[in-house]
């Protein structure tokens, strides 16, 4: 069965810092993999999407970027963190029938 | 843009109230509507989902569902909710052929005991 990982869990970083999160799929091959930032009231804001090994697709303009650079691997950066930045990020395969299927999330808290 | 608008962004109910939340998403085309819940600590998952057929879907927890496609609404509903419902349901769609999934703001559903 398909597994997703996310690590971190939680994260709390200053601002200015780098930040890595990651984001790995076990029991499926070549997933379209998503990040998404949910913040309260605001629902689920999709980041970055990606069909294949270094093929990104960008949502919203910001000061994060994606990388996939392993089929099963999707990771989530920035240079320097905003305070802005802080919320709950969820990644996700995309299964069958367009169903997602979400890790459990890193929380990332910029001080 | 393609939009998802969930109706109520907070729920209290009592135990074995009937629940109804709204959703309404922009044409696009032909959809795949979903909803998903996110209970206490626990991963966002899948609640149900509609892509052909009856328009009345069935979930798990006795939740089901109701596309609507001239209204462009995909509401949800329970008939009597347990104080284990509370949790935060997200309405989502997917655009047949697209890549992406769109989802709404979420509604927090409190059941009180």
């Amino acid at each position: 069965s398909q597994t997703i990982h996310q690590w971190p869990a939680t994260l709390v970083q200053p601002v200015g810092s780098p930040l890595s999160l990651e984001c790995t799929v076990e029991g499926t091959s070549n997933p379209n993999l998503y990040w998404y930032r949910q913040a309260a009231g605001r629902g689920l804001q999709l980041l970055f999407y990606s069909v294949g090994i270094g093929q990104i697709s960008s949502e919203v303009p910001q000061n994060l970027s994606a990388s996939r650079p392993q089929d099963r691997q999707f990771i989530l950066s920035s240079k320097k963190l905003l305070l802005s930045d802080s919320g709950f990020y969820l990644c996700a395969w995309k299964g069958e029938g367009d169903t997602q299927y979400f890790g459990p999330g890193t929380r990332l808290t910029v001080l | 843009a393609q939009s998802v608008s969930q109706h109520n962004h907070h729920v209290i109910l009592s135990e074995a109230a009937s629940l109804e939340l709204g959703c309404n998403y922009s044409y696009g085309g032909t959809v795949n509507l979903f909803w998903y819940v996110q209970y206490p600590g626990q991963h966002l998952q899948l609640l149900l989902k509609y892509f052909s057929g009856d328009p009345l879907v069935k979930g798990i927890k006795g939740f089901e569902a109701e596309f609507i496609k001239s209204k462009f609404s995909f509401n949800l509903r329970k008939p009597s909710v347990q104080w284990s419902d509370t949790a935060e349901y997200f309405c989502a769609v997917s655009y047949t052929g697209g890549f992406k999934t769109i989802f709404g703001a979420g509604t927090r559903l409190f059941v009180k005991a």
